[in-house]
Parts: C-alpha cells; structure tokens; sequence
C-alpha cells in the first residue's frame, strides 16, 4: 500500500520567515495531495491540495509544489504568523473515494 | 465545506465497556470514513462507512471490535467495544465532498480515555 513520510517532525521558525514541510509517497498511482492543519484540540482542517496534473498551486500565503517523478511534494508557509502554529499533515490518495494515507506529521512553532 | 459534528465531543469510559460514537453531517455525502489517532500521532484509517453497504476495514481493524451504522446520507456511527487503555485517542469522522471525492472534510474529534 501507500507510504508517506513527512519531514521534519517539529519546526521552530521565527514570525515573518518561511517554513518548508516536505513529504513523500511511494505509490505512482496517487493523484491527489491534500494538506491539513490540526490546531490542538481541533480536527484535522484542509488547507490547500493539489493533484497530479499540476506542478504547483497558491493560495495567499501558502503553496505547494509537486514532483510526480521524484514522488515528493511540498508545503510552503510565507511570512509566518504565530496562528499559523499547529500540527500539519501531508496525504496522498489514488483515486476519488479511496482512503487517504497521512504523513506522521509536523509540528510548526511561530515564535513572535 | 459540510458542516460536521460529534458526540461525545469527549468521554472517559472504564475498560470493558463500549462507546458509540456519533457523526452529523449537515448535507447528503456520498463516502464518509472513520479514523483513529492516537497521542500524539498521525491519522489512521479504520474503515469506510457507505450508506447501503456494510463498511470497509482497514487492515488492523475488525468489525467485532468497531462496528459502524451508516442508516442515511447524514450520519455514520462508530461504537469502540471491549475497550481497553489502548484505544485511548482521537476518533474522527470525515466525509467526502460531493461531486468531488477526494476532497475530505474532518468533524472535530471525540477523545476517549479509557481507564
């Protein structure tokens, strides 16, 4: 089955710099790379995603990029605000209606 | 994006017991889908709740011990049986967006403690 791993675990950055979460999967046949936000004693939230047939999407301050031939996509936050503190989550599926499997994870610190 | 809820929003049970697990959506889904995350850790898929249809488990996940009901378009139930300190964590339903699939949308969790 699909494996998806996400780097780094826990992210330390301070107000109004970058952060970079990269993941990867195994399966070629993914076509579809959602991204969530877990804020503490919240569900999961969709914040972006992006599917196979497109290299790279925005969405005011958060974008995110693919490599179907490297197998590997990337969230990028700009000019980081400390709401933007939480546990992010990368997922890739194969098919409309079939599971999603999650990546374990990053926790992002915005320090003011 | 479906609004969706839960309840209990929390609960601590005593090992042995079992608890049932409700998910309301405010409009008609296709696919909703039950996941387990335990402390601290990433989300797992337990199963696929189809209205019509008996469920489909994940690896790892058995109908004896998670049984779910999907009576309507509306809402899914998952009951956690026999429980034991191990299934402590977050349980999460999520549902697919109409005409798109893949899309998932999370309600806000039940957290269980099982002592």
């Amino acid at each position: 089955g699909e494996n998806v791993e996400q780097h780094p675990s826990t992210l330390s950055v301070q107000e109004g710099d970058s952060a970079v979460i990269k993941c990867t999967y195994s399966d070629s046949a993914s076509n579809y790379f959602p991204w969530y936000k877990q804020e503490l004693g919240k569900g999961p939230q969709l914040i972006i995603d992006i599917r196979s047939n497109v290299g790279e999407k925005k969405d005011q301050r958060i974008a995110v990029t693919l490599n179907k031939t490297a197998k590997h996509f990337s969230l990028h936050i700009t000019e980081t605000q400390p709401e933007d503190s939480a546990v992010y989550f990368c997922a890739a599926s194969m098919a409309a209606g079939n599971k999603l499997t999650f990546g374990g994870g990053t926790r992002v610190l915005v320090k003011p | 994006s479906a609004v969706i809820s839960q309840k209990p929003s929390r609960d601590i049970c005593q090992r042995g017991t079992s608890l049932t697990i409700q998910c309301q959506v405010d409009s008609q889904v296709t696919m909703m889908f039950w996941y387990r995350q335990q402390p601290g850790q990433s989300l797992t898929l337990i199963a696929t709740a189809n209205q019509g249809s008996e469920a489909t488990y994940e690896s790892g996940f058995v109908i004896d011990k998670f049984p779910i009901s999907r009576p309507n378009l509306t809402f899914s139930t998952l009951t956690v049986s026999n429980m034991s300190p191990e299934d402590s964590s977050i349980y999460l339903c999520s549902v697919g967006r109409q005409g798109n699939l893949q899309e998932q949308y999370f309600g806000p969790g039940t957290r269980l403690t099982v002592t």
